[in-house]
């Protein structure tokens, strides 16, 4: 079955300073992994997505993150944080052997920059 | 591009009665939507998969005959929940997927619904 962790419910970083927000997942064949974003009352939207190839994968807003196979890990990563980053931060996943399939959420983390 | 509009965004009902919430793909065609809930504070939790000119599948645990999904054209897809009660206030998303797209493509999400049942 596929999975996704999110082991932060929030992480708190000072504007300026870089920020990672964790993810790692459990799928049987390759995964296809996504970030996406969420401000309140709003739909998701679309960050980045890992399918094959560079392990470090640069998306919207500066935004990066870097596939790891052997820790199953997709963490988020921006250099320097800004205040409007604040927002509710998803990991997805999709397993490559089932093919068509819905995205598989975390549970969520909400990214707090203060100024 | 790629544009996904949800309406209503926001709807109160009262307990007993239905109601209607769309999913349109503004400026391509959906063979496939999904119908994501999200509680407070938690994860979205898929609901069912609708598929274009067929019946939608359900997750485990969602009822089908409360939750009436249609998917009439390539364009639009309708969540019904039908009998409200204020258990089902919750807010509701959908997804969809460009006809044609690889499966690796990332899901174009409406901007949800906040349904509340009183």
């Amino acid at each position: 079955a596929q999975s996704v962790a999110q082991p932060e419910d929030q992480v708190n970083v000072a504007e300026g300073n870089p920020l990672t927000v964790k993810c790692t997942y459990s799928v049987s064949g390759n995964p296809y992994l996504f970030w996406y974003v969420q401000y309140p009352n709003r739909g998701l939207q679309f960050l980045l997505k890992y399918i094959t190839g560079d392990n470090l994968v640069k998306g919207s807003y500066g935004f990066e993150a870097e596939f790891n196979k052997s820790q199953t890990s997709f963490h988020l990563k921006k250099p320097s944080a800004l205040v409007s980053d604040s927002a509710l931060y998803f990991c997805a996943v999709r397993d490559s052997n089932q093919a068509g399939t819905a995205l598989i959420f975390g549970k969520g983390t909400t990214l707090s920059v203060s100024s | 591009g790629a544009v996904v509009s949800q309406h209503p965004s926001r709807v109160i009902c009262k307990s007993g009665t239905s109601v209607k919430i769309e999913c349109r793909s503004l400026d391509f065609q959906a063979t496939t939507m999904f119908w994501y809930r999200q509680f407070p504070k938690q994860s979205l939790m898929l609901m069912a998969t609708s598929n274009e000119g067929s019946k939608a599948t359900y997750e485990q645990g969602v009822e089908k005959d409360k939750f009436l999904i249609n998917h009439a054209s390539l364009t639009l897809s309708t969540l019904t929940v039908t009998s409200a009660h204020p258990e089902d206030s919750s807010f509701y998303i959908c997804s969809a997927r460009a006809s044609g797209n690889k499966y690796n493509s990332p899901l174009h999400f409406g901007n949800g619904t906040r349904l509340t049942v009183t």
